[in-house]
């Protein structure tokens, strides 16, 4: 079946920092892919997605480019914040949503 | 704008014991969908609700009972609550419909913290 696999964490770094966050995924279909961030505490909420090959995703500084060739969808960020700090998910969407097992991404001052 | 609402938030049960967690939405979408999120496993589908009157089964849907009460109500049921159910709940609903081809969004609740001993 439809399946994600993540890069495993935890992810700590400095602020200003480059973060990757790898993201493979396999599907018989033509999927969505998206990932989702959940802050301490809070539900998970969509920070990007694409939906067909070579997109490109952003948001908040965030990007993520749909490799249909290598199917993957790898999580960056140039400079990080200390309010990225979160866990983020990878997630495919053929007929229903699979989640990656979320990284743990931690940015210290 | 509430979204989607989930109560209650803390639960402490003990094994045997029964619960429902509830969930209302109120951005008028057709899909509702009950996830668990464990340490390590990231979120498993536990039932989803496609549009209202229907329901099915996800991946872990052993030990839980769903009901579609209206387009806005998804509600799950632990009948016999076992440790292996402690987890946190979220609760989401989504414009899409799991045949079609999808583009959309899921919007998540908060949680709810389900500690069973």
């Amino acid at each position: 079946g439809d399946s994600v696999t993540q890069m495993e964490g935890p992810v700590t770094l400095s602020e200003e920092a480059f973060l990757t966050i790898n993201c493979t995924y396999t599907a018989t279909g033509y999927p969505s892919l998206f990932w989702y961030v959940q802050y301490p505490g809070e539900g998970l909420q969509l920070l990007l997605k694409a939906t067909k090959a070579d997109d490109k995703g952003s948001n908040k500084g965030f990007e993520a480019t749909y490799r249909k060739e290598t199917t993957s969808f790898h999580l960056e960020k140039g400079s990080v914040q200390v309010s990225d700090s979160a866990v983020y998910f990878c997630a495919l969407n053929d007929y229903k949503l699979s989640f990656g097992a979320g990284t743990t991404v931690t940015v210290r001052a | 704008n509430a979204g989607v609402t989930q109560t209650p938030k803390f639960q402490v049960l003990k094994t045997g014991q029964s619960m429902t967690l509830q969930c209302a939405q109120d951005m008028n979408h057709n899909s509702m969908y009950w996830y668990r999120q464990d340490p390590g496993m990231g979120l498993r589908l536990i039932y989803y609700s496609a549009s209202e009157g229907t329901t099915d089964k996800g991946e872990v849907p052993n030990g839980y009972n769903v009901s579609r009460l209206n387009k806005r109500e998804f509600s799950l049921r632990l009948e016999s609550a076992a440790p292996s159910q402690t987890s946190v709940y979220f609760c989401a609903s989504s414009e899409m419909r799991t045949r079609d081809r999808a583009t959309g969004e899921l919007f998540f609740g908060e949680g709810s913290r389900l500690t069973v001993l």
